[in-house]
């Protein structure tokens, strides 16, 4: 009964390829989708997303949210080796902007040079 | 302090001891959270407090878990009778508790727990 599911769970690339990560939920009234980024152990904030089809972008990462299919994905282009972590989609319990976020399992991405 | 703290880094204890686990948010933020990372998983969600009350403590596993914030700053989470299966990364993280960024948390470092 996972809310939030993400695949691939782990991806290898080497520097300079572009990934697409995804993750695909499943929550009562739906308000925002988050991404982060968890590099040793402190997740860092990347994006929240709240309407579709809009894009946010931040440098080489980007990402996109389908209300309609239920599932966002991340992007990065041109990777480099500081890029290697696990990255995190949440949506937040029964669409409160406060409280529980129910997390999916992570992607590990690994960037060779 | 400029970020969320946690103390200690890192705790080894032996099955069935007594563990604090304190969590310093940043300062001005009303709402905070302790999620347990186990590995290979992503955080799961164990209580929220905004302000001083715990606002959703659905998320502790049983009653050996309690964790209190008596002046809506300082939180610290308290385990009883540790288990083997309690070992884990204990993450605090807190939010400014509304507005435009509601939603996106500040983590801590963490405090790794082991139960031997």
């Amino acid at each position: 009964e996972d809310k939030v599911v993400q695949s691939p769970l782990s991806l290898v690339v080497h520097e300079g390829d572009t990934v697409t990560l995804n993750c695909s939920y499943e929550v009562t009234n739906f308000r925002s989708l988050l991404w982060y980024k968890q590099e040793k152990k402190a997740p860092t904030f990347l994006f929240m997303l709240t309407s579709s089809g809009i894009e946010k972008k931040s440098g080489r990462l980007s990402s996109i949210l389908d209300k309609k299919e239920l599932f966002s994905i991340l992007n990065i282009t041109a990777t480099q080796t500081g890029d290697s972590a696990v990255y995190l989609c949440a949506v937040p319990d029964r669409g409160s902007t406060l409280g529980r976020l129910y997390f999916g399992r992570g992607t590990q991405l690994t960037v060779w040079p | 302090g400029a970020g969320v703290s946690q103390t200690p880094s890192n705790k080894v204890t032996e099955k069935g001891k007594y563990v604090e686990l304190r969590c310093d948010p940043i300062s001005g933020h009303t709402a905070l959270y302790w999620y347990r990372q186990s590995l290979g998983q992503g955080p799961e969600f164990l209580i929220y407090f905004q302000g001083t009350g715990a606002a959703d403590d659905s998320g502790l596993p049983n009653d050996r878990f309690f964790a209190v914030r008596p002046e809506g700053s300082v939180s610290t989470l308290k385990i009883q009778r540790t288990e083997r299966g309690d070992s884990a990364v204990y993450l605090c993280a807190s939010s400014p508790g509304g507005g435009a960024m509601a939603g996106e948390l500040f983590f801590g470092e963490g405090s790794r727990l082991t139960v031997l």
